[in-house]
């Protein structure tokens, strides 16, 4: 079952503050996280594993509620490179498989 | 490090038509897999292995073939390509609970 990501779009200022989210109907045993930018391939943010996770990397940081098999992506004073589509990933069960989310596209205006 | 390679880069094939598109990479991942991205969609799990000689199917494997003979390559096969099939092939390669790392893609158009 596909996760599913929101918003599906938005739109910030430079400096602004955004959060994606990625919801599962299915237990999940961890969620990967990942930027792609037009035309290029997408790569990897980070990877959250089951026990309610939190991680962080410079101004964008991920939680992950396990229970709630919900994972949010807090990207923080925004960027002109943080433009692109996010997606999330999820793993049901240790098989080392993802399910992708259908993206969040995230523009970033001067 | 090269990282994950794939060719060609872009291809033009007739209905019909077969062709392997390859996937190499030199981390020594164990885990290696079969994407394809529709325009504005998100990624389709075709195949994946997680190991030599060992293959799984994905969400969307019909058309297409896999092979791992070697820990470095995992190339894709489309018999008989259809329009349906024109897409971005993506590869990828991870270790256990790491991160995927993505080959630069394959753009392939069947008319």
């Amino acid at each position: 079952q596909q996760p599913v990501q929101s918003p599906q779009a938005v739109i910030l200022r430079e400096g602004e503050d955004a959060v994606i989210n990625c919801s599962s109907s299915k237990a999940l045993y961890s969620v990967h996280w990942y930027r792609q930018k037009h035309g290029e391939a997408p790569v990897f943010l980070m990877i959250l594993l089951k026990g309610g996770e939190q991680k962080g990397h410079d101004k964008i940081s991920a939680s992950f509620n396990e229970k709630k098999q919900q994972s949010s992506l807090y990207l923080t004073a925004s960027q002109l490179s943080y433009s692109g589509t996010y997606f999330c990933g999820t793993e049901g069960g240790g098989a080392q498989k993802l399910v992708f989310g259908q993206g969040t596209r995230l523009t970033i205006n001067p | 490090n090269a990282g994950v390679t794939q060719t060609p880069k872009f291809r033009i094939l007739k209905i019909g038509q077969s062709m392997t598109l390859q996937c190499t990479q030199d981390m020594n991942h164990n885990y290696m897999y079969w994407y394809r991205q529709d325009p504005g969609m998100g990624l389709k799990l075709i195949y994946y292995s997680v190991g030599a000689g060992i293959t799984d199917k994905g969400e969307v494997p019909n058309g297409y073939n896999v092979s791992r003979s070697t820990t470095e390559d995992f190339p894709l096969r489309l018999e008989l390509a259809a329009p349906s099939q024109t897409s971005v092939y993506f590869c990828a390669s991870m270790f256990p609970e790491g991160g995927q790392y993505f080959g630069p893609g394959t753009r392939l158009t069947v008319l």
